[in-house]
């Protein structure tokens, strides 16, 4: 069975400080898929990041960066001197291609100003 | 506007009554899926398409669901006899189909509340 763990269910910041949100996956798979998607107030989630399980490699694009740790599990996303335009729930996302993705339950982010 | 559209975007019924709900996915997308959100959670499962179709359903998907892509394009949810339960967000999705991990887009939903 696939499951996926966002403990942190709302985190608060002030703009311009640097936020972690945490994923932990379960798959007995080998060959997987993690992803994160936003969805901002307006709610369409908008894909932000896929990475495959073959790949340990941390990525940065811009603001954002993604550590990805086989060992314990965990697909962590940071933002960097966040903004309140990053104020939305981030869900992290597992596809082990059996043709659905299992999310998180979210973290909402609220960066103030 | 060339992303996944969703119509309506609210509805509001009540409790018995039947409902449908469309998505029209990106052109050319063969791959379809529907998921339900309710409040403080992320989205399941509820079923996908590959064209016409429909390869999987979720165990979420009660008798009184069901979906359609007649010509692999455009599909439809539909619940009948609807009940309090059943208010949520349904979330449609899609993607490209040229490998099992491409990214699902996502329309912006439907909110159904059932009085």
């Amino acid at each position: 069975a696939q499951k996926v763990t966002q403990a942190q269910t709302e985190i608060s910041v002030v703009e311009k400080e640097d936020v972690t949100l945490d994923c932990v996956y379960e798959t007995r798979d080998t060959t997987y898929y993690l992803f994160w998607y936003k969805q901002p107030p307006s709610g369409e989630l908008v894909f932000l990041i896929r990475r495959n399980s073959f790949d340990e490699q941390n990525e940065i694009s811009g603001r954002y960066s993604w550590n990805f740790q086989k060992s314990t599990s965990s697909f962590n996303f940071t933002i960097t001197a966040s903004q309140v335009v990053d104020s939305a729930v981030y869900f992290c996302a597992l596809y082990t291609g059996r043709r659905a993705l299992t999310f998180g339950s979210g973290t909402r982010l609220q960066v103030q100003p | 506007d060339t992303g996944v559209s969703q119509d309506p975007r609210h509805k509001i019924t009540k409790r018995g009554q039947n409902v449908t709900f469309r998505c029209d996915p990106i052109s050319e997308h063969n791959r379809l899926y529907w998921y339900r959100q309710t409040l403080g959670q992320g989205p399941e499962f509820l079923t996908y398409f590959q064209n016409e179709a429909q390869l999987e359903k979720s165990r979420l998907l009660s008798d009184r669901f069901s979906a359609e892509r007649p010509k692999g394009s455009f599909s439809t949810l539909e619940i009948q006899r609807t009940e309090q339960g059943d208010s949520a967000m349904y979330l449609c999705a899609s993607s490209p189909g040229t490998s099992d991990y491409n990214e699902q887009f996502f329309g912006p939903g439907t909110r159904l509340t059932v009085l």
